[in-house]
């Protein structure tokens, strides 16, 4: 099955500290693409960073890095130097080809992440 | 500024009623998704479409159905609404290819009442 698995429905993080969330998946593909995705309070999904399967090495947008271990199919968010903007929910999502050559996405259920003042 | 527009934040709809939902997009991307998002389940995908009149089911079309008559919209129809598709739906398009991110409307959150 391809599932996408966040285990931690919710956390918090002190403002100006670092927080990783988890994230694991289920796929026998061999190249995808793994997507973070953010969901604040205005319902806008935005998309926080992207990582190649094939690559080994790890994306990093700003204070947002990804750990990538594919082996153990786990792609782990850390956000370093927290602030109350980063308040949001957070899905992981991988694509895979669907038919007509289309991809689609599977997403996790969500981490909602709450940064304490 | 580039754009994913639902039609409407909010609604309120009476069981057995046909209901649109519209998201127009002005990126001329190929893709258009629709998604429900639920607490605990994530988002699962209804319909999507690659190519104007095209469309393919996704996890769950049952009670939903689509149309794509222009590249920039996409309509979700709820052919006879029911209380359990109360939801928020969220639009979502992409150009065509692995690596590209959604970009998301805002969703519409509808109750079924």
């Amino acid at each position: 099955a391809q599932t996408v698995t966040q285990s931690q429905p919710e956390m918090s993080v002190q403002e100006a500290e670092t927080v990783t969330l988890s994230c694991t998946y289920d796929t026998s593909e061999s190249d995808y693409y793994l997507f973070w995705y953010k969901q604040p309070p205005s319902r806008q999904m935005i998309l926080v960073i992207r990582q190649e399967a094939y690559k080994q090495q790890n994306a990093t947008e700003n204070r947002f890095s990804v750990n990538f271990q594919k082996a153990a199919k786990s792609f782990s968010l850390k956000i370093s130097d927290s602030q109350l903007g980063d308040a949001a929910m957070y899905f992981c999502a991988y694509n895979i080809l669907f038919t007509s050559g289309t991809y689609k996405y599977i997403f996790g259920t969500g981490t909602r992440l709450k940064v304490l003042a | 500024d580039v754009k994913v527009t639902q039609s409407s934040r909010y609604l309120v709809k009476r069981t057995g009623e046909k209901v649109f939902l519209e998201c127009v997009q002005d990126m001329d991307h190929e893709n258009m998704f629709w998604y429900r998002q639920d607490p605990g389940l994530g988002l699962r995908l209804i319909y999507f479409s690659y190519d104007v009149k095209m469309k393919e089911k996704g996890d769950i079309p049952e009670g939903y159905s689509v149309s794509r008559e222009k590249k920039e919209r996409f309509s979700l129809i709820l052919e006879s609404a029911s209380t359990n598709q109360t939801s928020m739906y969220l639009c979502a398009s992409s150009f065509y290819g692995p690596g590209y991110g959604y970009t998301f409307g805002s969703g519409t959150r509808l109750t079924v009442v």
